[in-house]
């Protein structure tokens, strides 16, 4: 079965640091691109943060650069997002998508479920 | 880069049609459409191109279909169902950097 399960949400205080974790299975996870999207509830999607399957670049939106971190283990199929000095706007449902190509100039063709940041 | 209208609406077994605009300068680009119904994560439906070309994501009936015409790439949703009530948004993407819609939230009458 193919899918995403994020995981590691929860309420933080402000200047605080937490770290999403999205387990991917059922496809070949260490050739595809993987990004972080978040959702304020009740508000659009806005894209947060990618990572290169092909050669491992990082790139990330204006709102997290400098505060977020995106990493992968392709041993263990999984793909993480560390947020340090968090503020009350990163409050939101992240979701980890994997794209469909080894780039994140891409779209994403899988999503998981979503795990609620609270800062 | 990327702009759709609030909302829209129709009768159950009708048609919709869901417009998503790419800012000048973009307008060749192609898009992705995804739909995400209440309280879930979203489901990718399916990629539009320029030339009005599509290509439907796993699953997906083919009552969803795309197309484009200049700047606008479109979703159209044939015989609603109730399960069609939800939000969907487009998608973009350029070098290192995906965008968004805002999301047009579809209401089945």
């Amino acid at each position: 079965e193919v899918y995403l399960l994020e995981s590691g949400g929860g309420l933080v205080q402000p200047g605080g640091s937490l770290r999403l974790t999205c387990s991917a299975s059922g496809f070949t996870f260490g050739s595809y691109a993987m990004t972080w999207v978040r959702q304020v509830p009740g508000k659009g999607l806005e894209w947060v943060s990618g990572l290169n399957g092909v050669d491992g670049d990082t790139y990330y939106a204006d709102s997290v650069k400098g505060r977020f971190t995106i990493s992968r283990d392709n041993s263990r199929n999984t793909v993480s997002l560390q947020m340090n000095s968090l503020r009350v706007e990163d409050t939101g449902v992240y979701y980890c998508a994997k794209v469909t190509g080894g780039y994140v100039s891409d779209y994403c063709d899988l999503w998981g479920q979503g795990t609620l940041v609270t800062v | 880069v990327l702009t759709q209208s609030p909302s829209a609406s129709a009768s159950l077994g009708a048609s919709v049609k869901l417009t998503c605009s790419l800012s000048s300068g973009h307008s060749s680009f192609a898009i992705a459409w995804h739909q995400q119904q209440p309280e879930k994560g979203p489901r990718y439906l399916m990629r539009v191109h320029g030339d009005g070309r599509h290509d439907r994501g796993d699953g997906i009936p083919d009552r969803f279909s795309g197309s484009s015409s200049g700047a606008e790439r479109h979703l159209t949703i044939s015989g609603l169902q109730s399960e069609d009530e939800a939000d969907y948004y487009c998608q973009t993407w350029a070098t290192g950097i995906q965008v968004f819609g805002g999301g047009t939230k579809v209401t089945v009458l």
